[in-house]
């Protein structure tokens, strides 16, 4: 099964850029990076995803590294709603299960 | 437009009796699954449709557990003779995948407690 390491907590401070790490050494060529984070009490939400070059979207950024054996995930302006736990998923199927780790709980705090 | 929703949110069963949860996925989406969340844990995954066709059912933990999506729409999880160990919140979620969008969305999930 597709394994990602991800530190078990951070925290932030309001208004400042949350960046989270994940490392996902056993990727392979065709496997797609993803993240989803949930926020207590409700199902898991989509971020952002990528395969090999870095991506941005309304929510957040997604930097891959070179070697692909890494991302981080960027949140640039965190705010108190994006306090949850933050999960790294990696994928070949994109139309198929997602295998969850620990994650990582993210604290944003005022 | 309206997510995915499932019903009920909360259930309470006695040890032993049989719980139906339900899901509605978003109107189109091809893709259904069923994961379970344990306290503190990250969801796991349990089944896969794809429309009324179950193509993975790998994660289901026992044989009291059993799914079904009957007209590739509404699907619904069946827990007979439930245990305390079956205790959890039971997530649904839904991709269209067509086009490219593969992303799953949640429902808020059911909160089963076993006593």
């Amino acid at each position: 099964d597709a394994k990602t390491t991800q530190p078990t907590s951070m925290d932030c401070a309001e208004g400042r850029a949350a960046n989270l790490p994940c490392n996902h050494s056993t990727i392979s060529g065709n496997e797609y990076v993803y993240w989803y984070r949930q926020i207590h009490s409700q199902g898991p939400q989509y971020i952002i995803h990528g395969l090999k070059n870095n991506e941005t979207n309304e929510m957040a950024s997604l930097i891959i590294t070179e070697d692909r054996k890494s991302s981080t995930l960027i949140l640039p302006h965190a705010t108190l709603r994006d306090t949850a736990v933050y999960y790294c998923i990696h994928i070949y199927n994109q139309g198929g299960k997602l295998i969850f780790g620990q994650g990582t709980e993210l604290s944003v705090k005022p | 437009g309206a997510g995915v929703s499932q019903s009920p949110r909360y259930k309470v069963a006695k040890r032993g009796q049989d719980v139906a949860l339900r899901c509605d996925p978003i109107s189109g989406h091809v893709s259904l699954f069923w994961y379970q969340q344990a306290l503190g844990q990250g969801p796991e995954f349990l089944t896969y449709f794809q429309n009324e066709a179950q193509l993975d059912k790998s994660g289901l933990p026992s044989d009291r557990f059993f799914a079904e999506r009957p007209e590739g729409s509404v699907s619904t999880l069946k827990i007979q003779r439930t245990q305390q160990e079956d205790s959890a919140v039971y997530l649904c979620a839904s991709s269209f995948i067509w086009r490219g969008e593969y992303e799953q969305y949640f429902g808020p999930g059911t909160r089963l407690t076993v006593t």
